[in-house]
């Protein structure tokens, strides 16, 4: 039979329209969240990272959401773009354990329709 | 150039053998680790260094080991591959004052046969 997780979960969005992708942590510890895009063939990117001590961060047509009181993280990205199809990953890190020292979500995948 | 190299880029061994998975950085970075991704289970992390003399076991450390030969090299090897360490394995590295965000290399993909 099949393995639990081995579908990653999808999002399809039209060109142009924005996208929001989501994440659950489970830590309550973690104090630090890092969004990483990997496309196909390639090994993660670092796309955003945002401390507990914010509940929302910008950077370039991409906003990371922070709700720490339901442990939830979100990835919101601005007129979606061809080129923004890949697997995304949240990533977790607590304070007091190693520096530096991650752990990884299962992904989404992004594709993107001309 | 690539700031972080793999070598092999793929591999396939027999049931056995030993392995090795070597990673290089130029970004003069003293963190460096290993990294299994297994389809649907995001990365799983294997050892990471912190500096020269510094190993850690991660996860998933059973079954593997690794060596820190110098700052920009960081070994992994796989003393008696098994199939179910059929995955891609990826090398990252991270600047201690730049927390989490880690520059990856692009994978080995490594079947045990």
């Amino acid at each position: 039979g099949e393995s639990v997780g081995l579908h990653l979960p999808t999002l399809s969005v039209q060109e142009g329209d924005n996208s929001i992708i989501n994440c659950a942590y489970s830590n309550s510890a973690s104090d630090y969240f890092i969004w990483y895009k990997q496309e196909s063939g390639k090994g993660p990117q670092f796309i955003i990272d945002i401390r507990s001590n914010m509940d929302k961060r910008q950077g370039q047509r991409v906003t990371v959401l922070l709700n720490k009181t339901v442990k939830h993280l979100s990835l919101q990205i601005a007129a979606t773009q061809p080129g923004d199809s890949a697997v995304y990953f949240c990533a977790e890190n607590a304070h007091g354990g190693s520096q530096g020292n991650l752990i990884f979500g299962k992904g989404t995948k992004l594709s993107v329709k001309p | 150039d690539a700031d972080v190299t793999q070598t092999p880029r793929n591999r396939i061994t027999k049931t056995g053998k030993r392995i090795m998975l070597e990673c290089s950085q130029t970004k003069g970075h003293d963190r460096m680790y290993w990294y299994r991704q297994d389809p649907g289970l995001g990365l799983r992390l294997i050892y990471y260094s912190f500096d020269v003399k510094d190993i850690n076991k991660g996860e998933i450390s059973d079954g593997y080991s690794v060596s820190r030969q110098a700052q920009a090299k960081f070994s992994l090897s796989l003393e008696s591959a098994i199939p179910n360490q059929t995955a891609l394995y990826f090398c990252a590295t991270s600047d201690a004052r730049l927390r989490g965000e880690q520059y990856f290399g692009p994978g080995t993909r490594l079947t045990v046969t």
